[in-house]
């Protein structure tokens, strides 16, 4: 069975380009998930959507990121303008449901240089 | 906010060895989780556990949920090199709906 697909996996651009995320939830997985990782601050939940909703943002960091979940089997991540402390691996996770366990993609390593 | 206190930070063990590591919190939570991050991938699923004082095997792990439902603790019987990397506790709080909250993680490295 196919998990959560993330692309691209890798993704290094210069400060002040658009960058977009991509994710393609486990098919009959209702609840979406975007979170960032990084050392400092470890995995940090920056937005999530049940039934294609955005429910919860208030982790996104600023106006520059933006998430959008146009139907059951597609996300994206949206940072414009891109700075270097945006620079983290960005995952996407998703559930089946509320409160069940969540499934996490490979992730996309974005380095802003 | 909710926080979830994990520990050890990091252990170095012998292959064979059993391996422990446990997150607590001051906060009541509904369902936890446990998960291991390889190098360069997600976090994979490991356990999950939705009821006070269960305990789960899956293969050579076994955790529990705490009685109080603040705690729970992972074990790893006989260690082998391919246990090698980090283990994320993880919680569903009462009042948080659909939001995990993580543990910092546990790195293990196994000497062999």
């Amino acid at each position: 069975d196919a998990g959560v697909i993330q692309s691209p996996r890798h993704e290094v651009t210069e400060m002040g380009q658009e960058v977009t995320l991509r994710c393609k939830p486990i098919s009959g997985h209702n609840s979406l998930f975007w979170y960032r990782q990084t050392m400092m601050r470890g995995l940090e939940l920056l937005i999530y959507f049940n039934n294609n909703v955005p429910i919860d943002d208030s982790g996104m960091p600023e106006d520059r990121f933006s998430a959008k979940m146009p139907n059951a089997s597609f996300s994206t991540l949206k940072i414009q303008p891109s700075e270097p402390r945006d620079s983290a691996v960005y995952f996407c996770a998703s559930s089946f449901g509320v409160g069940q366990p969540q499934h996490f993609g490979d992730g996309t390593r974005l380095s802003i240089l | 906010g909710q926080q979830l206190n994990q520990s050890p930070q990091s252990m170095f063990i012998q292959e064979g060895e059993d391996v422990s590591m446990n997150c607590t919190s001051s906060s009541i939570f509904n369902t936890w989780l446990w998960y291991k991050q390889d190098p360069g991938e997600g976090p994979v699923l490991l356990i999950a556990l939705y009821k006070a004082g269960e305990l789960t095997s899956n293969g050579r792990l076994t955790a529990q949920f705490g009685i109080t439902r603040k705690d729970s603790f992972l074990n790893i019987s006989a260690s082998i090199p391919s246990d090698v990397g980090i283990y994320f506790c993880a919680g569903l709080p009462m009042e948080y709906g659909n939001k995990l909250v993580f543990g910092a993680g546990t790195i293990l490295r196994v000497k062999s």
